[in-house]
């Protein structure tokens, strides 16, 4: 079974930092994606990758940067925290038919 | 413009008894449906799919139904059980055939199964 895994569970960060959230798929996927959930407004993509080095903007990628140097990692950068960017974060990889979901980082941003 | 719409936020239902979650989209180009199953605190994992050259697909008590027709999907849970209860996820997708593979979700609908 192909695993992705996210670096944090739970993430407490201060307005104005900068924040990592680390993703690692262990099947040589070339597609990858951050979300976010919140409530009521269900999966949003931030963004995502189908090559190294390769980057798209998804729905919502404002305040938002990745980094994708090699296959099996996706990073989401934060460059400046907020507090509304308090949310679940769900990375995924994908592999047909759809996508395998890493366990979510629940960051807080106070 | 949501594509993918999921228009009840909420489903409760009786332990025992069928749970119906439907799904609406507007893309004609979608040619595979999904849904997946989100516990609180988790990721999403997938639950079942369906191919846009069935109108069916069953696995165990999971059952969902395509009506292209109408472009609506539905997702049986039949008995319904608490641990079923979780927030449901229906999703799809186009080909692109560009390299890149992207699905697109609906809202979420929580299903609550009271015991």
């Amino acid at each position: 079974d192909v695993k992705v895994t996210q670096s944090s569970r739970y993430l407490v960060k201060r307005t104005g930092e900068k924040v990592f959230l680390e993703c690692v798929q262990d099947m040589d996927h070339e597609n990858m994606f951050w979300y976010r959930q919140d409530p009521g407004l269900g999966l949003r993509l931030i963004y995502f990758s189908y090559d190294v080095k390769m980057k798209e903007k998804g729905d919502i990628p404002e305040g938002y940067s990745v980094s994708r140097e090699k296959k099996e990692r996706f990073s989401l950068i934060l460059e400046s925290a907020s507090t509304n960017q308090t949310s679940m974060y769900l990375c995924a990889s994908y592999r047909f038919p759809g996508y395998t979901f890493g366990s979510g980082t629940r960051l807080t941003v106070v | 413009d949501q594509q993918v719409k999921q228009n009840s936020p909420s489903l409760s239902v009786q332990e025992g008894r069928i749970s119906i979650l439907n799904c609406d989209y507007t893309n004609s180009m979608f040619d595979y449906f999904l849904w997946y199953k989100k516990y609180p605190a988790e990721g999403p994992t997938f639950l079942i799919s369906i191919s846009s050259i069935k109108d069916k697909n069953e696995d165990g008590r999971f059952t969902v139904f395509l009506n292209k027709s109408a472009k609506h999907l539905s997702l049986h849970i039949v008995p319904s059980q608490p641990g079923d209860s979780a927030v449901y996820f229906c999703a799809a997708s186009a080909n692109s055939g560009a390299g890149s593979y992207q699905l697109t979700f609906g809202k979420g609908t929580k299903l609550s199964v009271i015991p």
